[in-house]
């Protein structure tokens, strides 16, 4: 079965950086799509957006293009969500996905709930 | 790109049927046959209920069903159950090759 394990919640500051991860097992790492989906408190979900670590083919929603960096590490079967430099209307819980098509989401991560505040 | 149009909130009592419904454009609901809907309980991650418009995927009920008309793609719910009481968010594949969600619906069982 998949399974996809991500890590713990972080507490931040504005301006800090932040790299959280995802790693996948039970599936062939490089044939699926990894994508990450934001939900701010109270809100609905936002696809941010999405890689193929076979080749690294990766997506972004406009809204989340320059804002975020998605990555993948094929030796560890892991990808990976990143900012440079936090704010703190980026609190949410931040979702990892795993799909066969790039456009419907099999499974979902528990998810990484990222409180940034001053 | 707008987030796609559900209904804020819907309700039925146990056995009825009910339906969500999901209005995109044709550069997204009505141009592709790529809309999935999620189930979401309070506290707990998404799950994919429908994909490619009328699939379920192995394990989830066939109470649930889809479908699709144009711009607008629609969730079923038949007999409904308490355990169905949750937010639904529909999803699409748009031309820009991203993912647009709807804005979620909370569906309250009376």
């Amino acid at each position: 079965e998949v399974q996809l394990v991500q890590s713990g919640a972080e507490v931040k500051k504005p301006g800090e950086s932040l790299k959280i991860s995802c790693k996948v097992s039970g599936s062939t790492f490089t044939n699926y799509w990894i994508g990450w989906v934001r939900q701010m408190p109270g809100k609905g979900l936002e696809w941010m957006g999405i890689i193929y670590p076979g080749d690294s083919d990766t997506r972004y929603s406009p809204s989340f293009q320059g804002q975020v960096t998605i990555s993948a590490d094929k030796s560890i079967t892991t990808a990976y969500l990143q900012w440079s430099s936090l704010k703190a209307s980026d609190t949410a819980m931040y979702y990892c996905v795993i799909s066969q098509t790039l456009y419907s989401f099999d499974y979902w991560g528990q998810g990484t709930l990222v409180p940034v505040s001053s | 790109q707008s987030a796609l149009t559900q209904p804020a909130s819907v309700s039925g009592s146990p056995g009825q049927s009910i339906t969500i419904s999901c209005t995109g454009t044709s550069s997204d609901v009505g141009g592709y046959n790529y809309v999935s809907w999620y189930q979401q309980h309070p506290g707990n991650a998404p799950k994919l209920m429908i994909y490619d418009v009328t699939n379920r995927p192995s394990g989830v009920s066939n109470r649930f069903s889809g479908s699709k008309s144009g711009n607008t793609a629609s969730l079923t719910i038949s007999g409904l159950q308490a355990e169905d009481e949750a937010d639904y968010y529909c999803s699409s594949y748009t031309t820009s090759s991203t993912v647009l969600f709807g804005g979620g619906t909370k569906l309250t069982v009376l």
